[in-house]
């Protein structure tokens, strides 16, 4: 089964730092591009960033309110993407979903279309408050 | 950068076809056919039910299908089911390499 499980959430004050983890199984995982994509409470999507995969030199992309204070990784011998978020606000309060990028195989030929996501975890949820 | 623009709401009666729209600029929807349409019933995970603007992903119904003219994507329903009662959300890729989302459209199902 193809499957994201996300772990790592909970409630931190406001400059602190907290990783969030995001197991894969059921797929190639180091020939997939992963996203973590956020949700904050009663509203709606925000993508957050993006790291592709081996093939494309593991190149990450963020958002702009995210730029310089978060960090996408990833462990191929593992099966983990990890999001890193250093000073944290209460505007990044929110559901974080990992997310697998659309691959696509036609022939001998492999589509990357990492900016559309086909897996979705269930979601973990950050809470920043003093 | 501000969201892709969606209807806050759209509804329909079963069996009816329904369209709701996605506006961004030429920075983004206009300038690739990378526009993806996700549904979200209420307390679930998104699920990706168009993407590349009209592609289906395996297993999503024929129901759903998607265009594009200029700035401005568009989901259509046929065939409205009680179950599609869902927010929908658009996303396009964009020039700076990044990913945009809209507000979301809430499906009413009459």
């Amino acid at each position: 089964e193809v499957q994201l499980v996300e772990s790592g959430g909970g409630l931190v004050q406001p400059g602190r730092s907290l990783r969030l983890s995001c197991v894969a199984s059921g797929f190639t995982f180091d020939d997939s591009d992963m996203s973590w994509v956020r949700q904050a409470p009663g509203k709606g999507l925000e993508w957050v960033a993006f790291i592709r995969n081996k093939i494309y030199d593991k190149t990450t992309e963020y958002a702009a309110p995210v730029k310089g204070r978060f960090t996408i990784s990833r462990d191929d011998s593992k099966n983990i993407t990890y999001l890193h978020m250093n000073s944290l606000k209460t505007e990044d309060t929110a559901v974080y979903y990992c997310t697998k990028g659309v691959t696509v195989v036609r022939g001998l030929v492999l589509y990357y279309h990492y900016y559309s996501m086909d897996v979705w975890g269930k979601g973990t949820t950050v809470t920043v408050s003093s | 950068q501000s969201a892709l623009t969606q209807p806050p709401s759209v509804s329909g009666s079963p069996g009816q076809s329904v369209t709701m729209s996605c506006t961004g600029t030429s920075s983004d929807v206009g300038a690739y056919d990378r526009v993806s349409w996700y549904q979200q019933p209420p307390g679930t995970a998104p699920k990706l039910i168009i993407y590349n603007v009209n592609d289906r992903p395996s297993g999503v119904p024929d129901r759903f299908s998607g265009s594009k003219s200029g700035n401005t994507a568009s989901l259509t329903i046929s065939g409205l089911q009680a179950e599609d009662e869902a927010h929908y959300y658009c996303s396009s890729y964009v020039t700076t390499n990044t990913v945009l989302f809209g507000g979301g459209t809430k499906l009413t199902v009459l």
